[in-house]
């Protein structure tokens, strides 16, 4: 069965700094894995997917079959970044998602 | 634009009682979705619906049912509310083959007294 892992619940850095959230997967076939983001009062959206390898909002993710991840990165964390992030896999020929249990991002001034 | 339209942004109801969440969404999605949001769990996927009048379980099912009746609207329903089923829940919608593609309702925040 197919499943996702956030080790971080609550991520706290200063503006400015790196931002490193982390995303574990389990899968046996071929993964896509997503970043979805939910600001403050605001619906979940999707962020980025590894297939189209894009920078979103200065934000990027690298698949790495080996380690099984699929981190979200940012060089320089601005306070709008802050957020609630999850991860999620997709199976079922596209249909289905299977998320995390998300990370709080919390970017300081 | 894509709206998916959740009836209720706070409920309350007492243990025992049935519950209705109505989603509605207007851009024609054959897929349909309730999760349930709880903190440090991330979202679990209660049901779904691939079209009109077909659902099928996703990993949570227990205490819940769903009815889609027409393409545009599905509808969560807790038979009888428990405690534990105080959450935030979430409707979404996608199109057949793009799941990641997920457009999510404003969220119902479920209180069982």
């Amino acid at each position: 069965a197919q499943r996702v892992t956030q080790p971080e619940k609550l991520l706290s850095v200063f503006k400015g700094a790196p931002v490193e959230l982390k995303c574990n997967y389990s899968y046996s076939g071929s993964p896509e894995l997503f970043w979805y983001v939910q600001y403050s009062r605001q619906r979940l959206q999707l962020l980025l997917r590894h297939i189209s390898r894009e920078s979103i909002k200065g934000f990027t993710a690298d698949l790495n079959k080996g380690e099984t991840s699929f981190h979200l990165k940012k060089p320089f964390a601005q306070e709008e970044d802050s957020a609630m992030y999850y991860c999620a896999l997709g199976f079922n020929a596209g249909n289905m998602l299977t998320f995390g249990g998300g990370t709080r991002l919390m970017v300081k001034p | 634009d894509v709206k998916v339209t959740q009836s209720s942004r706070y409920l309350v109801k007492r243990t025992g009682e049935k519950v209705f969440l109505e989603c509605v969404q207007d851009m024609d999605h054959e897929n349909m979705f309730w999760y349930r949001q709880d903190p440090g769990l991330g979202l679990r996927l209660i049901y779904f619906s691939y079209d009109v009048k077909m659902k099928e379980k996703g990993d949570i099912p227990e205490g819940y049912s769903v009815s889609r009746e027409k393409k545009e609207r599905f509808s969560l329903i807790l038979e009888s509310a428990s405690t534990n089923q105080t959450s935030m829940y979430l409707c979404a919608s996608s199109l057949p083959g793009q799941g990641e593609k997920l457009f999510f309702g404003s969220g119902t925040q479920l209180s069982v007294l």
